[in-house]
């Protein structure tokens, strides 16, 4: 099945600076990548997504990459605010055996003011 | 429209017991599915169902009984509760078949159970 790793855990950042969060995945028939903000005590809350035939999505202060050749993709935040603190979570969709997003572990930023 | 809700936000069971967690969405959203969230380990798929009285398991199935037979409701069932797990759990819909918009999970609110 699918395996997404999700790095760093953990990333503090100064308020202003950008933060960038990296993800692979192993299963190459994955073709949708969402990524999800999760507030403490909160729902996981969709904040971008892309599709395997697009390289490139941004919106407003968040983008996100994809390389599908390496099968990584990465979350861009630039000019980060302290309510951009919260955990963020990758996943990758996949058909294969079963319809099902896999997660990855999460990666908790922090914007110190 | 109210979303994806989850019943009851909170939960204390004793070893043994068996409850089931409830979701409702309203939506018509065809896609639902079972996650429960442990530290350091994101989100693990339990089950899902692609529609009504269809269902299949996903990852961390075991312990964990669920049906369909309404497109609006996704019940979890606990068979015998252990401490093993004490988690959060989360449901969640979509609409799509095919990557791309409705694709997205949805997510209730979340049922934070302790089993002691």
């Amino acid at each position: 099945g699918e395996n997404v790793e999700q790095h760093p855990s953990t990333l503090s950042v100064q308020e202003g600076d950008s933060a960038v969060i990296k993800c692979t995945y192993s299963d190459s028939a994955s073709n949708y990548f969402p990524w999800y903000k999760q507030e403490l005590g909160k729902r996981p809350q969709l904040i971008i997504d892309i599709r395997s035939n697009v390289g490139e999505k941004k919106d407003q202060r968040i983008a996100v990459t994809l390389n599908k050749t390496a099968k990584h993709f990465s979350l861009h935040i630039t000019e980060t605010q302290p309510e951009d603190s919260a955990v963020y979570f990758c996943a990758a969709l996949t058909y294969t055996g079963r319809r099902a997003l896999t997660f990855g572990s999460g990666t908790r930023l922090q914007v110190q003011p | 429209n109210a979303g994806v809700t989850q019943t009851p936000k909170f939960q204390v069971l004793k070893t043994g017991q068996s409850m089931t967690l409830q979701c409702a969405q309203d939506m018509n959203h065809e896609y639902m599915s079972w996650y429960r969230q442990d530290p350091g380990m994101g989100l693990r798929l339990i089950h899902y169902s692609v529609g009504a009285g269809i269902t299949d398991q996903g990852e961390v199935p075991n312990g964990y009984n669920v049906s369909r037979s309404t497109t609006e409701d996704f019940p979890l069932r606990l068979l015998s509760a252990a401490p093993s797990q004490t988690s959060v759990y989360f449901c969640a819909s979509s609409y799509g078949r095919k990557a791309g918009p409705g694709t997205e999970a949805f997510f209730g609110q979340g049922t934070r159970l302790t089993v002691v």
